[in-house]
């Protein structure tokens, strides 16, 4: 079993829709997670931190369910721009260590 | 922010030949610094941890004699494929952790290629 698991997609959805990325980690004692935002042959960029409570930054939604080893992101009024591959990140604790899912793919369409 | 800086960006050269790849931190001073590779439509693969002063961590299946690892300064780390063959052909991504705390930094990559 992959240490993080990502549906690979790729999902196509208008401008303007509701989009949801679900994720599954397996080790249960890791202790930091993130979404990453990773362009074609681009380097992967920080999008936002997941805590347990829950966070939001603008049109994007994190969410953290640690019972269930559980990540997910939402994106809400997609825009054209919004198009990328969207990598769900565990950090064991271990030295700092990411974990990387295989990514899942955003197409946003007119 | 946090900026790290990833030297040269793009490498095409002949099968056999070594190829350096260079990790600076440019604003902040980084005692850890990590390489991935990533093949096509693959997942960021973390080969090794790059400690400042002392010999490199790698991670199982990666050849510590194949990639080899610097870290001389607080700001630059070097990774060396000794004798590259197609199959080492990948995009390789450095990236710093902020001593302020996470996340790590990406350097902007760099896509090797051997004929």
């Amino acid at each position: 079993r992959k240490e993080v698991e990502q549906d690979p997609g790729p999902f196509n959805v208008p401008e303007g829709a509701t989009v949801a990325f679900n994720c599954t980690y397996s080790n249960s004692a890791s202790q930091s997670f993130f979404w990453y935002r990773q362009d074609c042959r681009k380097e992967p960029k920080l999008l936002m931190s997941v805590y347990s409570s829950g966070n939001e930054d603008g049109r994007f939604t994190a969410q953290l369910n640690r019972a269930s080893q559980y990540i997910s992101l939402l994106i809400r009024d997609s825009k054209l721009s919004d198009s990328a591959t969207y990598l769900c990140v565990v950090n064991t604790g271990t030295a700092s260590k990411l974990t990387f899912g295989t990514g899942t793919r955003l197409q946003v369409t007119l | 922010g946090a900026v790290v800086s990833q030297h040269p960006s793009w490498v095409i050269c002949k099968s056999g030949t070594s190829v350096k790849i260079e990790c600076r931190s440019l604003d902040f001073q980084a005692t850890t610094m990590f390489w991935y590779r990533q093949f096509p439509k693959q997942s960021l693969m973390l080969m090794a941890t790059s400690n400042e002063g002392s010999k490199a961590t790698y991670e199982q299946g990666v050849e510590k004699d194949k990639f080899l690892i610097n870290h001389a300064s607080l700001t630059l780390s070097t990774l060396t494929v000794t004798s590259a063959h197609p199959e080492d052909s990948s995009f390789y991504i450095c990236s710093a952790r902020d001593p302020a705390g996470q996340p790590q930094h990406f350097g902007d990559g760099t896509r090797l290629s051997i004929l």
